[in-house]
């Protein structure tokens, strides 16, 4: 069955620190995607982005990175240097058997403080 | 350009009512799906259309429907509300079907009394 754990519920950090979110997943799937998204307290998901399975190389986009390893069905979101506007809810997400049908993990709430 | 929108923005309902959601994909995006995010959970998959065709639906009983209009526009219904029922409910559209992010709206929110 596929399936995304988000083993952490609430991460606290104050502004400033690294903080990393993880993502394990489970999928039948020889290829597939993998995606984040951020919730803010406005309730609406934003598209961070789209991981192919072929693709392991690590990917940084301005404070964000994220790190993919097949091998442990992992797909870690790091956040360097927080700041208070991260504060918000971030789910790992994977498509259900191929299709356009996400499945979502349970949610990471990351609260930065000042 | 302008992101995908639903109304009405909260809807407050009681037992057995029905109610209607609306969204409107991004421009040129001919797929949208309908997924349910119950407090503290993450968003479960309802339904998705695509070119105007039922091309999947999630694990929810048939008090549940939708459909997609020529605009692309789609509607959510849901009959006989329960209690269990209320929750945010997320609209997304994509270009294409398979692999192509979703973009999602800000949501509904729904109470049911």
């Amino acid at each position: 069955a596929q399936k995304v754990t988000q083993a952490q519920t609430e991460i606290s950090v104050v502004e400033k620190e690294d903080v990393t979110l993880d993502c394990v997943y489970e999928t039948r799937d020889t290829t597939y995607y993998l995606f984040w998204y951020k919730q803010p307290p406005s309730g609406e998901l934003v598209f961070l982005i789209r991981r192919n399975s072929f693709d392991e190389q690590n990917e940084i986009s301005g404070r964000y990175s994220w790190n993919f390893q097949k091998s442990t069905s992992s797909f870690n979101f790091t956040i360097t240097a927080s700041q208070v506007v991260d504060s918000a809810v971030y789910f790992c997400a994977l498509p259900m058997d191929s299709s356009y049908k996400l499945i979502f993990g349970s949610g990471t709430r990351l609260l930065v403080r000042p | 350009d302008a992101g995908v929108t639903q109304s009405p923005t909260h809807l407050i309902k009681t037992r057995g009512q029905h109610v209607t959601l609306r969204c409107s994909p991004i421009s040129g995006h001919k797929s949208v799906s309908w997924y349910q995010q119950v407090l503290g959970q993450g968003p479960q998959f309802i339904f998705q259309y695509y070119e105007k065709e039922e091309r999947g639906r999630g694990n929810f009983p048939d008090r549940f429907s939708a459909r997609q209009f020529p605009n692309y526009s789609s509607e959510l219904n849901v009959n006989a509300l329960l209690l269990g029922d209320s929750a945010l409910y997320l609209c997304a559209s994509s270009f294409g079907l398979v692999y192509n992010e979703q973009f999602f709206g800000p949501g509904t929110r729904l109470t049911v009394l």
